[in-house]
């Protein structure tokens, strides 16, 4: 099956400081990638739906200045976790969508981001 | 919203054991439906997945049955193995925007 990939694996950061997370699909080409929040023991919780080319569709309640999300190019997105602070201590996941499989979701392999 | 409802784990079963673990889920329309497994130290894998009522998903030996009169999608094996411990995790999709809606998801855990 397809192959995302995600960077880092696991960050540790300063309160106050800003963190880029990457996620690319390495062998198709993901128009719309998608990123998750999992917390302990808890399920996945859609943020935002990442589109290729244009500004991304944040979920109610998530706060796009907080979470900036940048898809530049067909194999890579970015979420940046801009001030972060302990609370936003979490699991990040993302997908990519790969319309030639049927529309279905590939999953990264997570970024735990631990805020001191 | 949409929301999914699946057994609370963890379930621990012996090797050879019947597994099932109940999903229910709430959506507008009719969705696809999607099993994902999460094992130890991995990223979420899509087990199987049924796209319209009566269908069903199969793989390693795991099996589940889009049920539209019951709004439901029930994970079975019939004989799991060390193996298939992991996280399950029922979700529902729209086809408008391919969103998955997950359920809180299920540990199990399969001793020898």
């Amino acid at each position: 099956g397809a192959v995302v990939s995600q960077h880092p694996s696991r960050v540790i950061c300063k309160s106050g400081t800003s963190v880029k997370i990457e996620c690319r699909s390495l062998d198709f080409q993901a128009t719309t990638m998608f990123w998750y929040r999992q917390f302990p023991k808890q399920s996945l919780m859609l943020m935002a739906t990442s589109n290729e080319g244009s500004k991304a569709t944040y979920e109610q309640g998530v706060e796009k200045d907080k979470f900036l999300i940048n898809h530049a190019s067909l194999t890579l997105s970015t979420l940046t976790v801009t001030s972060a602070h302990p609370e936003d201590s979490s699991f990040y996941i993302c997908s990519a969508l790969d319309r030639g499989l049927g529309n279905e979701q590939f999953f990264g392999p997570g970024t735990r981001l631990t805020v001191l | 919203g949409d929301s999914v409802t699946q057994m609370e784990g963890p379930v621990t079963l012996s090797e050879e054991a019947f597994l099932t673990i109940n999903c229910t889920y709430t959506a507008t329309g009719y969705p696809s439906l999607f099993w994902y497994v999460q094992y130890p130290g991995e990223g979420l894998q899509l087990l199987l997945k049924a796209t319209k009522a009566d269908d069903k998903g199969s793989n390693k030996g795991f099996e589940a049955t889009y049920r539209k009169e019951t709004t439901s999608f029930h994970l079975e094996k019939g004989s799991v193995q060390v193996s298939d411990s992991a996280v399950y995790f029922c979700a529902p999709s729209k086809a408008a925007g391919n969103k998955l809606t997950f359920g809180g998801g299920t540990r199990v855990l399969v001793k020898p």
